[in-house]
């Protein structure tokens, strides 16, 4: 079965280390995004992209970056974590095109010491 | 800014009654409107998606879409207590916008 699959599940860094997220499908979807949750500001949009070597800035995309260079991963990156970045990130996918049904991952809790 | 507004709750209703879920939003150009469940420390899961005006039914789920008014619903009849969540509304148009979502307790 298709899936969507986050790596690690659980993270711990200090501040100032650089730390990378993954992100894998095997739905075949042009569209992956990245969202981070906290409580009180619901689910807001990091970086998506629409297909390889394309990437956007979402809602809140000071401090990460992402890169896209096949159809199945797209990497999330804290270049030099803070703690105001402590959060459970989710990827989702959805099929090509904008409006679609979007898929979440399992989430990764990130805690920045 | 894009804004999608939903009660946060919690949202109580006794086993079997019908819960009624509201989000409004900004963004007239929205064209897909989705409703997500969550429980907790779990990821998102879709239950409805609406495209268009008017009610749209699966099973005890129904969503309710009204463009005009810019404002969707989800109706859960026969509420159980696997029904409690949070309900997270999605509204997506160049990119998609969530609300914080809605804490629904269904008490047996």
């Amino acid at each position: 079965d298709a899936e969507i699959t986050q790596s690690p599940r659980h993270k711990i860094t200090e501040t100032g280390r650089q730390v990378t997220l993954a992100c894998h499908q095997t739905w075949n979807h042009n569209n992956m995004f990245w969202y981070r949750q906290d409580l009180g500001h619901g689910l807001r949009l990091i970086h998506y992209s629409y297909g390889v070597q394309d990437t956007n800035k979402g809602e809140v995309s000071d401090g990460y970056s992402v890169s896209r260079s096949n159809t199945e991963d797209l990497p999330l990156t804290l270049e030099s974590a803070a703690s105001s970045q402590t959060s459970v990130y989710f990827c989702a996918s959805s099929e090509a095109g904008q409006g679609y049904e979007q898929y979440f991952g399992p989430g990764t809790r990130l805690t920045v010491t | 800014q894009k804004e999608v507004e939903q009660n946060s709750g919690p949202l109580s209703v006794p086993e079997g009654a019908i819960a009624s879920l509201n989000c409004t939003y900004s963004d007239r150009v929205s064209q897909s409107f989705f409703w997500y469940r969550q429980y907790s420390g779990k990821s998102p899961e879709l239950i409805m998606s609406i495209y268009s005006n008017g009610d749209k039914e699966d099973g005890r789920f129904t969503a309710q879409l009204n463009k005009a008014s810019q404002y969707v619903s989800l109706l859960i009849r026969d509420s159980q207590p696997s029904d409690s969540a949070t309900y997270l509304c999605a509204v997506g148009s160049n990119d998609m916008r969530f609300g914080a979502g809605t804490r629904l307790t269904v008490k047996p």
